[in-house]
């Protein structure tokens, strides 16, 4: 069965503290990692695709990368605006993803 | 704007009510899913629909129903059998092995 954990749970930040989460995963043949960000009340936003060991991909503060494990989420000198849940999900299959339960990160000013 | 609306933004349910969530997409995308989302877990899947007239069941499928007469619609029907419904449920299509869009939930309770 496809697992996905990520960790920590939550995270306070304060403004300009870099830090990283992670996403760790267990799949019978990864199609793709992905990453969102969901505002409270809003749908999950499409961040990243990732697929293969040692890729990595930027936009803005965020710069997502990815191993044969886990995957990490860097967000450098964070701003408020970066208030969020981040949401992780591995795709087994052309037509399925498995979600992580999520990293909310609240950014100080 | 292309885009997936969802409707209603919040839904109360009485007991031994069914009731229908809207879900709309004007992508032009041929696959369209439904998922559950509580506090403190992922996002589960209940059904899927790769094409118009067919659909699946996903991981939590028992208490739902769907339709996919129309590409762009794909209603999602809680049923009184579904004994715990309270939750925010999210709408997202996707187009060949581009990345699931999503639309902005539609939040059930139980009045």
């Amino acid at each position: 069965e496809d697992q996905v954990t990520q960790s920590p749970e939550a995270l306070r930040l304060q403004e300009g503290e870099s830090s990283s989460l992670n996403c760790s995963y267990t799949v019978s043949g990864l199609r793709g990692l992905f990453w969102y960000r969901q505002d409270p009340g809003k749908g999950p936003e499409f961040l990243f695709t990732l697929y293969s060991a040692g890729e990595e991909k930027e936009k803005e503060r965020l710069k997502a990368t990815l191993t044969k494990k886990e995957s990490f989420l860097h967000i450098t000198a964070p701003k408020p605006e970066d208030s969020a849940t981040y949401l992780c999900a591995v795709c087994p299959n052309d037509y399925k993803l498995s979600f992580g339960a999520g990293t909310t990160v609240t950014v100080r000013a | 704007d292309g885009g997936i609306t969802q409707s209603p933004k919040y839904l109360f349910r009485k007991e031994g009510q069914n009731v229908t969530l809207s879900c709309e997409q004007n992508l032009n995308h041929d696959a369209m899913y439904w998922y559950r989302q509580d506090p403190g877990q992922g996002l589960r899947l209940i059904y899927y629909s790769q094409i118009v007239n067919d659909f699946q069941k996903g991981d939590i499928a028992e208490g739902y129903s769907v339709s996919r007469e129309k590409k762009e619609s794909f209603p999602l029907t809680v049923t009184s059998a579904q004994k715990n419904p309270t939750a925010f449920y999210l709408c997202a299509s996707k187009d060949g092995t581009q990345p699931q869009h999503f639309g902005d939930g539609t939040r059930l309770s139980i009045l």
